[in-house]
């Protein structure tokens, strides 16, 4: 059973334009997310956080916002560049932290020139 | 200066055989993981040490032993390889705090044959 779903395998967006890339969870003790970006033959890094008793975390082009009663969060990349091609992952925790993250399978997002 | 470096980066191997991966990190962390990322691109993780110590083991077949011999390398022995092994292993550190973001190797792929 996957906790943390990310429904779009790829996602496809103009350069300048917004890229909205999305997360689903089932778990209701979860209280931390993280969004990790991947590029091919290397290891995730660590993009955004957000706790549970925020809705929203900003980070310069990234935006990160969590709706609890509906378990889904999203990232916002404004305006999406070149370089932000890669393999996004979200990822959640509990009680446990860091110490044991639940992630998706990825979202492939493609920014075209 | 890598900060967190894993080797092989490739590792091809028979059915049966026994191999090891190694990790390192130069950021300080105490606390070190192993992660699988499967033919699904699900990233699950494995094991969890802080400061040499076994904190997490998520269900994994005893066939794989991580050892930690001081916290800043944990490694991992796989015996009698299967098919089903075959899979990307990522090596990730974190610095103490609940919810510390992990800083992951850029991975080993296993091709079990």
């Amino acid at each position: 059973d996957q906790q943390v779903k990310q429904n779009s395998p790829s996602l496809s967006v103009q350069e300048g334009r917004i890229s909205i890339l999305n997360c689903d969870y089932t778990n209701s003790m979860f209280d931390y997310f993280l969004w990790y970006k991947k590029y091919p033959a290397e290891g995730p890094t660590f993009l955004i956080s957000i706790s549970s008793i925020k809705d929203k975390n900003e980070d310069g082009r990234f935006t990160v916002f969590l709706n609890k009663s509906a378990k889904h969060l999203s990232l916002h990349i404004v305006p999406s560049q070149p370089g932000d091609s890669a393999v996004y992952f979200c990822a959640a925790s509990g009680i446990q932290g860091a110490q044991k993250l639940v992630f998706g399978q990825g979202t492939r997002l493609t920014i075209n020139p | 200066d890598t900060a967190v470096s894993q080797t092989p980066k490739y590792l091809v191997t028979q059915m049966g055989n026994d191999k090891s991966i190694k990790c390192e990190q130069n950021l300080g962390h105490d606390t070190m993981y192993w992660y699988k990322q499967d033919s699904k691109k699900f990233l699950k993780i494995m094991f969890s040490y802080n400061n040499k110590e076994l904190i997490i083991n998520e269900t994994v077949p005893n066939r794989f032993s991580p050892k930690s011999p001081d916290k800043a390398h944990l490694n991992l022995h796989i015996n009698s390889l299967e098919l089903g092994d075959s899979a990307v292993y990522f090596c990730a550190s974190s610095q103490e705090g609940l919810n510390s973001p992990l800083h992951f190797g850029n991975g080993t792929r296993l091709t079990v044959t």
